[in-house]
């Protein structure tokens, strides 16, 4: 399957800073999605990153505040903005690789995480 | 809102065991179902995958599907200590790519 990194792995950042995550996987994928996971908590998808247009955004979040890119088909960014305390997190980014399993099952894997923390 | 329902937990079971972990969902047109294990301060990791009624087996695994129900569940048989995480069930949402996410339920094998 596809090996997925994450840069950072973890951060400690202030309030009102912003912070860049990156996705990187070692081969093509078709989807490429952000997740949060509050402590304790399950995970809430965040947005779809679409290639080379903008992300699609679930209900509550905007794109000012979680901008993404995805230029390629392996690599996609997503910015945390003027961050506050309540942002302390998990951030997810997961694939559905190419080809998959077949017939578009959709299969999501995901990477390692970045756990930020907001002071 | 599409919803994902499980049992938080913690369901304990002794080693050697047949754990069954349980998922209902909302979305009457869902295809895909997915679950995944989670250990605490890792991310989660997916284990099975079931598209038809009936059962799928992998291994120690098996995962059981009836869509009439709206009911998806997983059993592990011969639970070990190692398995003991907490297993997200999630569900592909009818028209489009996305999963939703229950909260999980919390499995602890005790030797």
């Amino acid at each position: 399957s596809a090996v997925i990194s994450q840069k950072p792995s973890r951060d400690i950042c202030q309030r009102g800073t912003s912070l860049t995550i990156q996705c990187q996987v070692d081969s093509q994928v078709t989807m490429m999605f952000w997740y949060r996971q509050q402590p304790g908590q399950s995970l809430t998808l965040i947005a779809t990153a679409n290639q080379g247009s903008e992300a699609t955004y679930e209900s509550g979040f905007v794109i000012d505040k979680f901008p993404i890119s995805r230029p390629n088909l392996t690599f996609s960014t997503l910015t945390v903005s003027n961050m506050s305390p309540e942002d302390s997190s998990i951030y997810l980014c997961s694939v559905v690789p190419l080809g998959g399993t077949g017939g578009g099952n959709y299969e999501q894997y995901f990477g390692p995480g970045t756990r930020l923390t907001v002071t | 809102q599409k919803e994902v329902e499980q049992n938080s937990g913690p369901l304990s079971v002794p080693e050697g065991a047949i754990a069954s972990l349980n998922c209902t969902y909302s979305d009457r047109g869902s295809q895909s179902f997915f679950w995944y294990r989670q250990y605490s301060g890792k991310s989660p990791e997916l284990i099975m995958f079931i598209y038809s009624n009936g059962d799928k087996e992998d291994g120690r695994f098996t995962a059981q599907l009836n869509k009439a129900s709206q009911y998806v569940s997983l059993l592990i048989r011969d639970s070990q200590p190692s398995d003991s995480a907490t297993y997200l069930c999630a569900v592909k949402n009818s028209g489009y790519s996305t999963l939703t996410f229950g909260k999980g339920t919390m499995l602890l094998v005790s030797p």
